[in-house]
């Protein structure tokens, strides 16, 4: 069965640093894009950001553009998540997802996002 | 940016009947390779999300069939024909087909009456 497995969170200050992890199993994950997802305590999900399989081309939201970086290590299986400059409002469970994207030209990827989902990992910014 | 508004965003049914939630986007999702990346997700309570439907009607592998996909261009919906226990959760909308950003729907409660 397909797994994702996210770490790596926990309780930072604000401007404070925190990597995420994504381990992935029973799937060839150099062949797919991955994304990270989060969910506020109590409201809806929300794109953080996503990268293709290759690791050439990365995409965020607004809201982390300039503070977050999403990386992947195709040798060892594992997705990343660098937060830095972390702010109150980053406060969530981040979830990873298998991105199931297809190349269509150009800088154009499109395709039928997160068909599986980790088990999240909290992150809480508060002083 | 596109944006997703479902309603209705609480839904009470009694077991074994139908449900309905629509999803309306602030454009059109049909890409330009022809077509329309909407996807449905279900969150049960306490529980990661789950895929449920991808490009507006198809099931995800192991999702019953009681869940339906249907709509086009800017009007979709997701319809539960006999709600079960098991359906209680938030059911989100997404859609794929004008990013980044991805967006989602607000998201809509479904419970048992």
């Amino acid at each position: 069965e397909v797994q994702l497995v996210e770490s790596g969170g926990g309780l930072v200050q604000p401007g404070g640093s925190l990597r995420l992890s994504c381990a992935a199993s029973r799937f060839t994950f150099s062949n797919y894009a991955m994304s990270w997802v989060r969910q506020a305590p109590g409201k809806g999900l929300e794109w953080v950001s996503s990268i293709t399989g290759s690791g050439n081309h990365t995409y965020y939201a607004d809201s982390v553009k300039g503070r977050f970086t999403i990386s992947r290590d195709n040798s060892e299986n594992t997705l990343y998540l660098q937060m830095n400059s972390l702010r109150v409002e980053d406060t969530a469970v981040y979830y990873c997802a298998k991105d199931p994207l297809a190349f269509c030209g150009g800088d154009c990827y499109a395709g039928s996002a997160f068909d599986i989902w980790g088990q999240g990992t909290m992150v809480t910014v508060s002083s | 940016d596109v944006v997703m508004t479902q309603s209705p965003l609480s839904l009470p049914v009694a077991l074994g009947q139908p449900a309905s939630i629509s999803c309306r986007s602030s454009q059109s999702l049909v890409h330009s390779d022809g077509n329309t990346y909407l996807n449905w997700f279900q969150q049960r309570p306490g529980q990661s999300p789950r895929r449920l439907i991808y490009k507006v009607s198809n099931r995800d592998s192991g999702v019953p069939d009681r869940f339906s996909g249907s709509g086009s261009g800017t009007d979709f919906t997701l319809k539960i024909s006999r709600v079960e226990a098991e359906d209680v959760g938030v059911y989100y909308c997404m859609q794929g087909t004008h990013w980044p950003p991805r967006t989602f729907g607000q998201g809509t409660k479904v419970e048992i009456k």
